[in-house]
């Protein structure tokens, strides 16, 4: 069964503060891995894919990467409005749906 | 190119009616899918939709059913409800079903009282 497993449950930075947050995985053959911003009230916005291991993809102070067990979502000098949960989700080879993991709740404090 | 609408944003429901929410996709997505959102479960996968046909369903009882039409436009229904139903509804859109990233609605705040 595909798992996703994101840490830490939540995380409290200082702006210009930078950090990483993890999304550790297990699923049969890898399809792709996405990550969300979700903003309390509303529905996920889509951020991310990555494909294969070694992949980087970079959107203005967010990066994530992924390896064959985990992806990270680095965060460089993070500002008040980066505060979100942050979701990842993958999806495996098969006909199978998204399995999201719990989320990462991030607060930036000015 | 407009967003995924959801209609109606906020709902409240007594336990043992019923409840339809809908679900307008991309213009050109022809995959919707419905997640259940709540505090302590996160995001649950509730059924996926392809060309009108249901490709996946998830861990929900009977009482959850969806359909999609030709125009992609898809509905859920929610029947007897009970008050663990309450919870953050939400339709996502892809171009195709597969590997693809999905686009999420704002979502449906459904409260049984």
């Amino acid at each position: 069964e595909d798992q996703v497993t994101q840490s830490p449950e939540a995380l409290r930075l200082q702006e210009g503060e930078s950090s990483s947050l993890n999304c550790s995985y297990t699923v049969s053959g890898l399809r792709g891995l996405f990550w969300y911003r979700q903003d309390p009230g509303k529905g996920p916005e889509f951020l991310f894919t990555l494909y294969s291991a070694g992949e980087e993809k970079e959107k203005e102070r967010l990066k994530a990467t992924l390896t064959k067990k985990e992806s990270f979502l680095h965060i460089t000098a993070p500002k008040p409005e980066d505060s979100a949960t942050y979701l990842c989700a993958v999806r495996n080879s098969g006909n199978t749906p998204l399995v999201f993991g719990k989320g990462t709740r991030l607060s930036v404090i000015a | 190119k407009a967003g995924v609408t959801q209609t109606p944003r906020y709902l409240i429901k007594t336990r043992g009616q019923q409840v339809t929410l809908s679900c307008s996709p991309i213009s050109g997505h022809r995959s919707v899918s419905w997640y259940q959102q709540t505090p302590g479960q996160g995001l649950q996968f509730l059924f996926e939709y392809f060309s009108e046909t249901q490709r996946n369903k998830g861990n929900f009882p009977g009482r959850f059913s969806g359909r999609q039409f030709s125009n992609s436009r898809s509905e859920m229904n929610v029947s007897t409800l009970e008050l663990g139903d309450s919870a953050l509804y939400l339709c996502a859109s892809s171009p195709f079903t597969g590997g693809y990233e999905q686009y999420f609605g704002p979502g449906t705040r459904l409260t049984v009282t």
